[in-house]
């Protein structure tokens, strides 16, 4: 069974520019999670998609934005990016989203801003 | 609020040697689960271990075993006679029960370090 897949692996931007992350949840797998693990500041919840939905969101800026796609795979956004947003960006899925499902990792895209 | 804490930064110890991370948490909630996940050098967060919050009783899974302690607001994670490959980065994380609240609140994490 194929894990969690996160594309592009590694990326390079410049401060004020765009960029999309993608993720693959497990087969089967509804909910999909993303965080940030900046240096210094460890693993940070960004947002939880389940259904297609916006579940919950962490205490990010608003130009922090994805969706989730009815095949249950989904995207982050990250507009006007700043130095700060350096970091690994991991991306989760579980069965459901009830807070005893394990979440599943996958190896994150590494995001580097010169 | 939820909060995890891992006093312990980094670990070094010799391979074969016996080694415990600590994991601290506060949550207002009745109902919870606790987690364990490992981060290789790939950066792959593994899940190695869920706990529910009314479920005390200790788990072993091979070299791993987890001593869950409500008392103390403790789960903490021993690894016997370690090996070099148990090298990496160890995450403890809490989350609370269904609804919105699914997110993983993790500690800082425990970097171990196991050399020949």
């Amino acid at each position: 069974e194929a894990g969690v897949t996160q594309s592009p692996t590694h990326l390079i931007k410049t401060r004020g520019q765009q960029v999309t992350l993608r993720c693959s949840p497990i087969s089967g797998h509804t909910s999909v999670y993303w965080y940030q693990q900046a240096l210094g500041l460890g693993l940070q919840f960004l947002l939880w998609y389940d259904e297609g939905e916006e579940r919950n969101r962490g205490n990010f800026p608003p130009r922090f934005s994805g969706r989730q796609f009815p095949n249950y795979s989904s995207e982050l956004n990250v507009n006007a990016l700043e130095l700060e947003d350096s970091a690994l960006y991991l991306c989760a899925s579980s069965l459901e989203g009830q807070g005893n499902q394990p979440q599943h990792f996958g190896e994150g895209t590494r995001l580097s801003i010169l | 609020a939820q909060k995890v804490t891992q006093a312990q930064t980094e670990i070094s110890v010799v391979e074969k040697e016996d080694v415990t991370l600590d994991c601290v948490y506060e949550t207002r909630d009745t109902t919870y689960y606790l987690f364990w996940y490992k981060q290789p050098p790939s950066g792959e967060l593994v899940f190695l271990i869920r706990r529910n919050s009314f479920d005390e009783q200790n788990e072993i899974s091979g070299r791993y075993s987890w001593n869950f302690q409500k008392s103390t607001s403790s789960f903490n994670f021993t690894i016997t006679a370690s090996q070099v490959v148990d090298s990496a980065v160890y995450f403890c994380a809490l989350s609370e029960a269904g609804g919105t609240a699914s997110k993983l609140t993790f500690g800082t994490g425990t970097r171990l370090q196991v050399t020949l």
